[in-house]
C-alpha cells in the first residue's frame, strides 16, 4: 500500500516549457487535489476532483490544467511554465471531499528558470 | 486579513517541554479542524482531527477547539527532538454554497536535545 505517489520528485524547466506532474493513489479515494506550497503562503489549492470525471478550480488555477484520468490518477499540466510557478507541488486524496482529512504525497519540487 | 492566521515561528524549546501551537480564524462556518505535521522535504501528514468545539487527546498530543473565540491549539507534552517539524493547522466548512478547506502557513518547531 503505497498511499499517494507523485512523479517526478524534482524538475527544472526553462520559461515556456511544458510538463505534466503525475499523481496516483491506491486507497480507493474518490477525491483528489493539487496544491502548491510557497514560503509564507502555506498550501494553496490549484485544482481538485471531487470524483472521477469531475474537476474544479481552486484558489490559484491560472497557468494550470488537470486531468482525472481514472479513479486512481490525477495529473497536473503546466502548458507554458513561468518563474512564478517555481514551487513545491503536492497531490492529496481523500474519501469524502472537504469534510474529510487529506492524505498527501511526497511532493514535486519544480524550478522554472 | 487572512482567513487563518498562524505564527510562523521558529519556536525553539528544550526536550521535555510542553509546546503550545495556535491558530486563529475568521470564518465562523468552519466545522472541521485538523493539525498536520510536515517534516522537511516531505508531504504533510495528519496528526489530529476534531469536529466542532472541545478537546481531543492522542498520546502526547492534545487538540483544543474554541469556536466562540475562533481559536484552535495543539499541545505537545514531553516534546522530543523527533517532534521537530512544521505544524500546519487546517480547517474546513461550508462557505457561500461550497466547501472550503484552508491551511495555515505553518509553525516551525525545533526541539533541542
Amino acid at each position: 500500500n503505497a498511499g499517494v505517489t507523485q512523479t517526478p520528485k524534482f524538475q527544472v524547466l526553462k520559461t515556456g516549457q511544458s510538463m505534466t506532474l503525475q499523481c496516483a493513489q491506491d486507497m480507493n479515494h474518490n477525491s483528489m487535489y493539487w496544491y502548491r506550497q510557497d514560503p509564507g503562503m502555506g498550501l494553496r489549492l490549484i485544482y481538485y476532483s471531487a470524483s472521477e470525471g469531475t474537476t474544479d478550480k481552486g484558489e490559484v488555477p491560472n497557468g494550470y490544467n488537470v486531468s482525472r484520468l481514472n479513479k486512481r490518477e490525477f495529473s497536473l499540466r503546466l502548458e507554458s511554465a513561468a518563474p512564478s510557478q517555481t514551487s513545491v507541488y503536492f497531490c492529496a486524496s481523500n474519501t469524502q471531499g472537504f469534510a474529510d482529512t487529506q492524505y498527501f504525497g511526497p511532493g514535486t519540487r519544480l524550478t522554472v528558470l | 486579513q487572512k482567513e487563518v492566521e498562524q505564527d510562523p515561528g521558529p519556536l525553539s524549546v528544550p526536550e521535555g517541554a510542553i509546546v503550545s501551537l495556535n491558530c486563529t480564524y475568521s470564518n465562523s462556518a468552519f466545522q472541521y479542524f485538523m493539525w498536520y505535521r510536515q517534516y522537511s522535504r516531505k508531504g504533510p501528514e495528519l496528526l489530529m482531527y476534531t469536529y466542532s468545539s472541545g478537546n481531543k487527546e492522542d498520546g502526547r498530543f492534545t487538540a483544543q477547539v474554541d469556536k466562540s473565540s475562533k481559536y484552535i491549539s495543539l499541545f505537545i507534552r514531553d516534546s522530543q527532538p523527533s517532534d521537530s517539524a512544521t505544524y500546519l493547522c487546517a480547517m474546513s466548512g461550508p462557505t457561500s454554497g461550497t466547501y472550503k478547506y484552508i491551511f495555515g502557513t505553518g509553525t516551525r518547531l525545533k526541539v533541542l536535545a
